[in-house]
């Protein structure tokens, strides 16, 4: 069965960090291009990240850039993004997904940013 | 970021026929086409169809995908109470250099 599993996610006060995890099984990341997508309560999805297969190029949003960095272990078959400086407006469900490749989707995991 | 544009809301009587659409540009949907996604409350999103138009394994033949140039549309035929739930499309954007959504669209079954 495949899977993406998230970890990480959690209560932190503004300014603060969190690093999230996803780790695969049952498929390889390898060849893939890996993308953390998040959705504020009761809102659309929106693209935070992307990382190409071999961690070479890295994406992001505008509203992240500098805080947040995606990184990659292909030995290790798992993707991070580390967040710094948080934001109210950074809480919100973290997937970790495949958007385009293979579609593969995670259960997500919870950022509340907040004192 | 700018996204993609979807209608908010569309509803449909059950075994009725619902077409969503997504509008982009000749730099994201235009581009490399669109992805679909389904996502019902309290749920991760699900891929109904990559941006060939393919059907993943598993996702019934009601859920067809198309595009023509910019605008990429997702047709449900014979509209069950399950298919109630959120849709989104997506797309690489070429000249952005990253993903863009649009806004969703919630299908009410009647």
């Amino acid at each position: 069965e495949v899977q993406l599993v998230e970890s990480g996610g959690g209560l932190v006060q503004p300014g603060g960090s969190l690093r999230l995890s996803c780790a695969a099984s049952g498929f390889t990341l390898s060849p893939y291009w890996m993308d953390w997508v998040r959705q504020a309560p009761g809102k659309g999805l929106e693209w935070v990240a992307t990382i190409k297969e071999d961690g070479s190029d890295k994406f992001y949003v505008d509203s992240v850039k500098g805080r947040f960095t995606i990184s990659r272990d292909n030995a290790k078959n798992s993707v991070s993004l580390q967040m710094n400086s948080l934001r109210a407006e950074d809480t919100a469900i973290y997937y970790c997904a495949n958007i385009f490749g293979a579609g593969y989707w995670g259960q997500g995991t919870l950022v509340t940013v907040s004192s | 970021q700018a996204g993609l544009t979807q209608p908010p809301s569309v509803s449909k009587d059950l075994r009725q026929t619902a077409t969503l659409t997504c509008t982009g540009n000749s730099n994201n949907v235009g581009y490399q086409g669109a992805v679909w996604l389904q996502q019902h409350q309290g749920h991760p999103p699900k891929v109904l169809s990559d941006r060939n138009n393919n059907r993943p394994a598993g996702i019934s033949e009601r859920f067809a995908a198309s595009r023509s140039g910019s605008t990429a549309s997702l047709t449900i035929s014979g509209i069950q109470p399950e298919d109630e739930a959120d849709y989104y499309c997506s797309a690489w954007d070429s000249i952005l250099r990253g993903v863009v959504f649009g806004g969703g669209t919630k299908l009410a079954v009647l």
